[in-house]
């Protein structure tokens, strides 16, 4: 059981250029989320999707988007990277993002380094 | 001020020690309290998930919740090397994990 999957692990990237976080999910679960983690400030939101068709907006989403390719699958763009978007990414899903109680579970992780 | 406050550590303890890892927050609205483990290069595992206040057990582990004083803890017993890792508090009000809020960490290392 793979869990959630991410890819790439490492990307390199230079101002400006696009890219495009893939994120798969193997448990059958309605909710996925891509956070950002960047040290001294945590794990913050950028999108979430708590049901397939649609998405929303979480607490930094300048400069992302995303799209719910379907109830596995979540991807995350960056249409002109910016060395701010320097972080480590992380794709989750849970259950039902509306409901409390679920555990949410996460990728392994995406390493992005924008010079 | 950040809503939820965690000392980043390093925190160095013999095995065999009993850690305490300890978040504080602001938001008096917040009712789940987790706590995650990441490891080096990895991404967070949920290790405790608590309602409201109270303790509770899971093997090693205690996770306590203090609404009064808005102060949470983790608890280890008996620490392993292989606890070594960063621990993540988080914590929301409700409607789900959208509006989860994280610490920023305590990386734990267990000293053989």
């Amino acid at each position: 059981n793979a869990g959630v999957t991410q890819t790439p692990k490492f990307q390199v990237l230079k101002t400006g250029q696009s890219m495009t976080l893939q994120c798969a999910q193997d448990m059958n679960h309605n909710s996925m989320y891509w956070y950002r983690q960047d040290p001294g400030m945590g794990l913050r939101l950028i999108y979430y999707s708590a049901s397939e068709g649609t998405t929303d907006k979480g607490e930094v989403p300048n400069g992302y988007n995303v799209s719910r390719l379907n109830k596995r699958e979540f991807s995350l763009r960056l249409e002109s990277a910016a060395p701010s978007q320097t972080s480590v990414y992380f794709c989750a899903s849970s259950e039902d993002a509306r409901s409390s109680g679920n555990t949410i579970y996460f990728g392994e992780g995406s390493w992005l380094t924008v010079v | 001020q950040k809503e939820v406050e965690q000392d980043p550590g390093p925190l160095s303890v013999p095995e065999g020690a009993i850690v305490s890892l300890n978040c504080t927050y602001s938001n008096s609205a917040f009712q789940y309290f987790m706590w995650y483990r990441q490891y080096s290069r990895k991404g967070p595992e949920l290790l405790m998930y608590t309602y409201s206040s109270g303790n509770k057990e899971d093997g090693r582990f205690t996770a306590q919740v203090d609404k009064s004083s808005k102060y949470i803890s983790l608890f280890i017993r008996d620490s392993q090397p292989s606890d070594s890792a960063t621990y993540l508090c988080a914590m929301y009000n409700s409607g789900g994990y959208q509006k989860v809020t994280f610490g920023t960490g305590t990386k734990l290392q267990v000293i053989p």
